[in-house]
């Protein structure tokens, strides 16, 4: 069955490190995006991406980084510059057409500081 | 900009009553609207969307979501509520601009079923 791969599924991050949140989906989707989740927050949107080598900064892209060399791979780097990267990450993908195509999502990945 | 407010952030409700979560939206053209169902440590799934046409529009496990343009609602309803609806639900609405199409999501409300 087609769908979105997060891995790991729980990771854990070192004062001063950067740490590799890893997204694939075989779902032929145009379009990627990485979420934040926060208790009472709801999600918001941190990178995204409609074509291969190409993304745009989301609402809160500070102390991310991310890449699309491959359809279907997008992942995101969590940098040391991200002060409170406590949370849960969430990829999701899409047709990259207009904004009525429904977003799928994978399973997340939830990341705490040692 | 668009935004999605969800104003009950926690709702309890018996198994087999009714149930009703509220979603108010604001933004300046026809949206485009989503419900999704969130499980605890899982991702999101779509639970019905509109886009147009019939205001009144049916998703899956039994909800159903009313568009009101006039009050910018789209409220999500099911009629007899199971242990396992459970969860958190998410309201968004969609946008696409020439740099791709984006969600808002709504804070989430969080159901909580009692025997």
């Amino acid at each position: 069955d087609g769908g979105i791969t997060q891995s790991p599924k729980y990771l854990f991050r070192k004062e001063g490190q950067n740490v590799t949140l890893s997204c694939e989906q075989n779902l032929n989707h145009d379009a990627m995006y990485w979420y934040r989740q926060d208790p009472g927050q709801g999600l918001r949107l941190i990178y995204y991406s409609q074509i291969v080598n190409d993304f745009q900064k989301g609402d809160i892209a500070e102390g991310y980084s991310v890449s699309r060399e491959k359809k279907e791979s997008f992942p995101l780097t969590v940098t040391s510059a991200q002060k409170n990267p406590t949370a849960f990450y969430l990829c999701a993908s899409n047709k990259a057409d207009r904004g009525n195509q429904p977003q799928h999502f994978g399973d997340g990945t939830r990341l705490s500081i040692l | 900009a668009q935004s999605v407010t969800q104003p009950d952030i926690h709702i309890t409700v018996s198994e087999g009553a009714s149930l009703e979560l509220r979603c108010n939206y604001s933004y300046g053209a026809t949206p485009y609207l989503f419900w999704y169902v969130q499980s605890p440590g899982q991702g999101l799934q779509l639970l019905l969307k509109y886009f147009s046409g019939d205001t009144l529009v049916q998703g899956i496990k039994g909800f159903e979501a009313e568009f009101k343009r006039s009050q910018s609602s789209f409220n999500l309803r099911k009629p007899s509520v199971h242990w396992s609806d459970a969860a958190e639900y998410f309201c968004a609405v969609g946008t696409f601009k020439a740099a791709g199409n984006k969600l808002t999501f709504g804070g989430g409300t969080r159901v909580l079923v009692k025997p």
